[in-house]
């Protein structure tokens, strides 16, 4: 089956040790997103990539970068992680306003 | 700067009622609204998606309605079962290549 997945499903990382969070799509969308969601809160959009555009959100902070290589993977490099940073990271692909969202990547920092 | 907001935060009901979520946005010119469902733990799954043009739409025992001139929708399922247990995401776009702006979610629980 066509799908976004997302790798690893859990991530445990120490305070200001790099880590990058992958995404990997069989469903060929143009349009791939990275939202960063906090316990009870709505899905905060980090960036998305329009086939190679990187389209960054105003307040998203330095400390996130992500990279596309090609059109099936994405990731999502946090340089320092802080206790803030703790959050379930969720990858989306999307085609003329249909999305698909991957299982979400629960990162936690100690 | 568009806002969404869900009412109720969180909902308790017993298995076959019939139950209303609500999405309420603050800017009427959107290109669509959608209502995803999450599991907890877990990635998003679409449930229903309107388009602006449209009143609403149904999928099973989900029906859906919008009416953009009072920045309205509401998720109706009919015959609740414990299985819908989950929290419901409503979501507006403004264009065809906008991204998602979403509400906090309704968390429902269905008791057997």
């Amino acid at each position: 089956d066509a799908m976004v997945i997302q790798n690893p499903r859990y991530q445990v990382t120490q305070f200001g040790k790099p880590v990058t969070l992958s995404c990997s799509q069989t469903l060929n969308h143009n349009v791939m997103y990275w939202y960063q969601q906090k316990s009870s809160q709505a899905p905060k959009l980090l960036f998305h990539y329009y086939d190679k555009d990187f389209n960054n959100e105003a307040d998203t902070p330095d400390n996130f970068q992500s990279r596309r290589p090609n059109t099936s993977f994405c990731f999502l490099d946090i340089r320092s992680p802080g206790l803030g940073d703790a959050a379930m990271y969720l990858c989306a692909t999307s085609r003329e306003a249909h999305y698909t969202f991957g299982s979400g990547t629960r990162l936690t920092v100690v | 700067k568009q806002e969404v907001t869900q009412i109720p935060a969180a909902l308790s009901v017993p298995e076959g009622e019939n139950l209303v979520l609500n999405c309420s946005f603050t800017d009427s010119a959107i290109y669509n609204l959608q209502w995803f469902r999450q599991d907890p733990g877990k990635g998003l799954t679409s449930l229903l998606l309107i388009q602006s043009s449209q009143r609403e739409q149904t999928s099973g025992r989900l029906n859906a309605s919008l009416d953009k001139s009072s920045g309205r929708s509401t998720l109706y399922i009919a015959a609740s079962q414990p299985g819908d247990s989950a929290t419901y995401l409503c979501a507006v776009t403004h264009s065809g290549y906008s991204t998602l702006t979403f509400g906090k979610g309704t968390m429902l629980l269905v008791s057997p």
